[in-house]
């Protein structure tokens, strides 16, 4: 089946540092990617999307670009802030399966 | 526009109880599917409606289920609750199915804690 693999957590980082949070995916056919983001004691919130290949995907200064030969869409951040600590989830759906499939979080945390 | 809602936010029960939790969708959403969240096992898939029906459904035992109103709201119930049912539930909401390209938006979540 559909499966999701992103970068194993935590992560911690400074105020104004670079973020790169590694996901592949496995699927058939053609899914569509996700980036949710969840803050401490919420629920998740979409943060991009991409629908095809070489889509990006951008919100907030994130950005996703997804990559069908390397079967990717690993997260970026040029300048992470404080407010960034969270964790991130990368998931996928189509591509053969009606499920929404979740990796298993990568948690952020960004000191000042 | 209203978010996804979810009621209620907390709730303590003891093994062998039975639970049921309440979503309500965004206006307009037909599509409600359920997830279980634990620190171990992450985000799990539980099941999904759509108009009424059950579309999909994950690898969970019987004593999990659901149903969707005509409004869309959904319930879902857990009977003879265990100790490993302990998570965060949480209810998302679409336009349209899962495995379109219609995002899913998430309700806050209700931490059940089974002790």
């Amino acid at each position: 089946g559909n499966s999701v693999t992103q970068m194993e957590g935590p992560v911690t980082l400074s105020e104004e540092a670079f973020l790169t949070i590694n996901c592949t995916y496995t699927a058939t056919g053609y899914p569509s990617l996700f980036w949710y983001v969840q803050y401490p004691g919420e629920g998740l919130q979409l943060l991009l999307k991409a629908t095809k290949a070489d889509d990006k995907g951008s919100n907030k200064g994130f950005e996703a670009t997804y990559r069908k030969e390397t079967t990717s869409f690993h997260l970026e951040k040029g300048s992470v802030q404080v407010s960034d600590s969270a964790v991130y989830f990368c998931a996928l759906s189509g591509g053969g399966s009606e499920k929404l499939v979740f990796g298993k979080g990568t948690k952020l945390t960004v000191n000042p | 526009k209203a978010g996804v809602t979810q009621t209620p936010r907390y709730l303590i029960k003891t093994r062998g109880q039975q639970v049921t939790l309440s979503c309500s969708p965004i206006s307009g959403h037909r599509s409600v599917s359920w997830y279980q969240q634990t620190p171990g096992q992450g985000l799990q898939f539980l099941f999904e409606y759509f108009s009424e029906t059950q579309r999909n459904k994950g690898n969970f035992p019987g004593r999990f289920s659901g149903r969707q109103f005509s409004n869309s709201r959904s319930e879902m119930n857990v009977s003879t609750l265990e100790l490993g049912d302990s998570a965060l539930y949480l209810c998302a909401s679409s336009l349209s199915p899962v495995g379109q390209t219609y995002e899913q938006y998430f309700g806050p979540g209700t931490r059940l804690t089974v002790t």
